[in-house]
């Protein structure tokens, strides 16, 4: 199975904290991707990094990739309460851009 | 951009019943379809894909079934009921950068 897995499950900080995310996966990747999901919500994408790659950035999202390990991290710096979420990782590596998703880390800010 | 809908929201139903959830796409054409299944607290189980009018595969062996009749319409449906299969169930399509997915809002069914 492709399935990855988050680390932690569960995650609280406070406002202004930086957080840090992480997923492991089984099997060789097209590209690693992250999600996020609001309580009882669709998912919305937040960042794609191929298989070449090894970091990348988006406003205060960083994501690093290692493909030896088979591992990626998502950090979010500065966090706001708004951020509170679940965050998943998903990995692409068979046909027809199917993802396999982890079990997703549950992040929760505090103001 | 794309946009999904979805229908019902949430949806009640006793063991044994029929199921129509219905996912409508906009904003692009031939995209892939997928369906998800989300139990509580977990993370997401792919269904069925579609990439075409009428062609449905199926990722796990399961009561529910799918169909696309139309370029933008996926339809998962079932004849019967189980109480294992509530959970929350989205519905999503590739973009114009085709690996990301878009998700509609999804359906929240529980069968009692």
């Amino acid at each position: 199975s492709q399935q990855g897995e988050e680390d932690p499950q569960a995650l609280s900080i406070q406002e202004g904290e930086n957080a840090t995310m992480n997923c492991s996966y089984k099997t060789s990747i097209n590209n690693l991707q992250w999600y996020r999901q609001n309580s009882g919500r669709g998912l919305v994408h937040l960042i794609l990094i191929r298989s070449n790659e090894r970091e990348k950035h988006s406003g205060r999202l960083r994501v690093t990739l290692d493909t030896s390990k088979k591992s990626s991290s998502l950090l979010i710096t500065a966090s706001r309460a708004a951020d509170t979420a679940s965050y998943f990782c998903a990995n692409s590596g068979g046909s027809n851009y199917k993802l396999t998703f982890g079990k997703g880390t549950l992040l929760t800010v505090n103001p | 951009s794309q946009t999904i809908h979805q229908w019902p929201a949430t949806l009640v139903q006793p063991v044994g019943s029929p199921l129509s959830l219905e996912c409508t796409v906009e904003g692009t054409s031939n995209p892939n379809l997928y369906w998800y299944r989300q139990a509580a607290g977990r993370g997401l189980q792919l269904l069925f894909y579609s990439v075409g009018i009428g062609q449905i595969s199926s990722e796990v062996p399961q009561n529910l079934s799918a169909s696309r009749p139309q370029d933008r319409q996926f339809i998962l449906s079932s004849k019967k009921l189980l109480l294992s299969d509530s959970g929350f169930y989205l519905c999503a399509c590739t973009g114009g950068e085709e690996e990301t997915q878009y998700f509609g809002p999804g359906t929240r069914l529980l069968v009692l």
